[in-house]
């Protein structure tokens, strides 16, 4: 069965830190989001991703955020300058068959 | 916010069936109920959905109330993997640029 897939597994970085959290989506899915779960939380949409073009953002993704698709086959986030409070897990998500099927995240740790 | 009010938490025997259940009162005419589980820190585990049938998959079956105000996921034979937490989240489906939202889920414990 086709699985969405994500890189690294574990991320650690220090404060101020650029970092780059990638996913591979299940190919022929066109619609791609990220989600984010700070630990003990609930998990919150960050951003879904559409014909190369933002489709919709939480108030969480600011412009310290960025998303792309930088060769056909993954999927990326960003985050330029990274806080404590940015430790979290993140979560890519491709779409078909209407329901999201979901990566096994990467945890990322900021120091 | 989630349209979704679910139990805190639930325990359940090994080899019992779990039933969990939803309220989504304010579900429109064109939402769907999924259900998704959590294992630990694992990514978000698709499970079901459904719009007003009864619907069964080899993992559980959903049981949609006829006022579709809410449902229930029944896990016929619950067994210690199952433990995880479980989300229930109305959505039209097939609105690509919609967002699952996700509430705080019931955490399933089943139990030896």
């Amino acid at each position: 069965e086709p699985e969405v897939t994500q890189t690294p597994s574990h991320q650690v970085t220090q404060m101020g830190q650029e970092v780059i959290l990638r996913c591979v989506p299940i190919s022929n899915h066109l619609y791609f989001y990220w989600y984010r779960q700070i630990l003990g939380q609930k998990v919150e949409f960050l951003v879904s991703f559409y014909n190369n073009e933002i489709s919709e953002k939480s108030e969480i993704f600011d412009d310290q955020f960025s998303v792309e698709r930088p060769d056909g086959s993954n999927f990326t986030l960003k985050i330029r300058s990274t806080k404590l409070e940015d430790s979290a897990m993140y979560f890519c998500a491709t779409v078909g068959a209407d329901t999201q099927y979901f990566g096994p995240g990467t945890r990322l740790t900021v120091l | 916010d989630a349209k979704t009010t679910q139990p805190t938490s639930m325990d359940c025997a090994e080899g019992r069936a779990a039933n969990l259940p939803c309220n989504h009162s304010t579900i429109s005419g064109n939402e769907y109920v999924y259900w998704y589980r959590q294992i630990h820190s694992q990514g978000p585990q698709y499970i079901i959905h459904g719009l007003k049938n009864n619907e069964t998959n080899e993992m559980a079956s959903l049981i949609i109330t006829e006022d579709r105000k809410s449902s229930t996921l029944i896990l016929p034979h619950a067994t210690l993997r199952d433990t995880a937490v479980y989300y229930c989240i109305v959505r039209v489906p097939g609105d690509y640029g919609q967002n699952f939202v996700f509430g705080p889920g019931t955490r399933l414990s089943v139990l030896p």
